[in-house]
């Protein structure tokens, strides 16, 4: 079965600073991986996904994730933080199965934004 | 695009009482998907729908919950009766595959509180 850790709760940066969300997944084959926001209040939007190709992929909002298939982990960076970006943030691990597509959701990690 | 529709958008309601939380697909998708979110449990798929028929619904809790898709373009979860230990946010998403893995849009969600 699918599985998706993300081992930080909570991550607490200052603006300006650079931002590493750490994700690490279980899964049998060559996982479809994705990072979504989630703003307070609001639904989940995503800001990028990993199928396949290059292992580094650009997002909205200046995110980007690297895949590592030999660490099983596809974590999300940003440069330069801004206050805006404070929001929860899940990695999620799809399944290509013939009975159609889940996702599986990490637990989430919190991210507060210090001015 | 309107994007995922969901209603009522917060609900209160006593424990015993009928729930039914409603959501509207984005026009086109073929795929739907029902989640719960607590800060216990995190992301939970319930239930999702291909082309409006149900396709797994191993994660709805108990014989309390059903989920229906009459047709593309609207979908209701019902909670009958209603107990405390489903207060949640219920989220509501469509994809626009039913094959493979593709991206799912959420729709804002439904906040229920059970007294």
């Amino acid at each position: 079965a699918q599985s998706v850790t993300q081992p930080d709760i909570h991550i607490t940066v200052s603006e300006g600073a650079s931002l590493e969300l750490r994700c690490n997944y279980s899964y049998g084959a060559t996982p479809y991986l994705f990072w979504y926001v989630q703003s307070p209040g609001q639904g989940l939007q995503l800001l990028l996904k990993y199928f396949s190709g290059d292992t580094l992929v650009q997002g909205i909002k200046g995110f980007e994730a690297e895949f590592k298939r030999s660490q099983s982990s596809f974590n999300l960076r940003k440069p330069s933080v801004h206050w805006s970006d404070a929001a929860e943030y899940f990695c999620a691990v799809g399944a290509k199965g013939a009975a159609g597509n889940k996702l599986t959701f990490g637990g989430g990690t919190r991210v507060l934004v210090k001015p | 695009d309107a994007g995922v529709i969901q209603s009522p958008r917060h609900e209160v309601t006593e424990m015993g009482q009928e729930v039914t939380l409603r959501c509207k697909p984005i026009s086109g998708h073929n795929s739907l998907f029902w989640y719960r979110q607590t800060m216990m449990r995190g992301l939970e798929l319930l239930i999702y729908f291909n082309n409006n028929v149900p396709i797994d619904d191993s994660g709805m809790p108990e014989d309390r919950f059903s989920a229906k898709m009459p047709n593309a373009s609207f979908s209701t979860l019902k909670i009958q009766p209603s107990e405390p230990r489903d207060s949640a946010v219920y989220f509501c998403a469509s994809s626009p595959r039913t094959e493979g893995t593709s991206i799912l849009f959420f729709g804002p969600g439904t906040r229920l509180t059970v007294l």
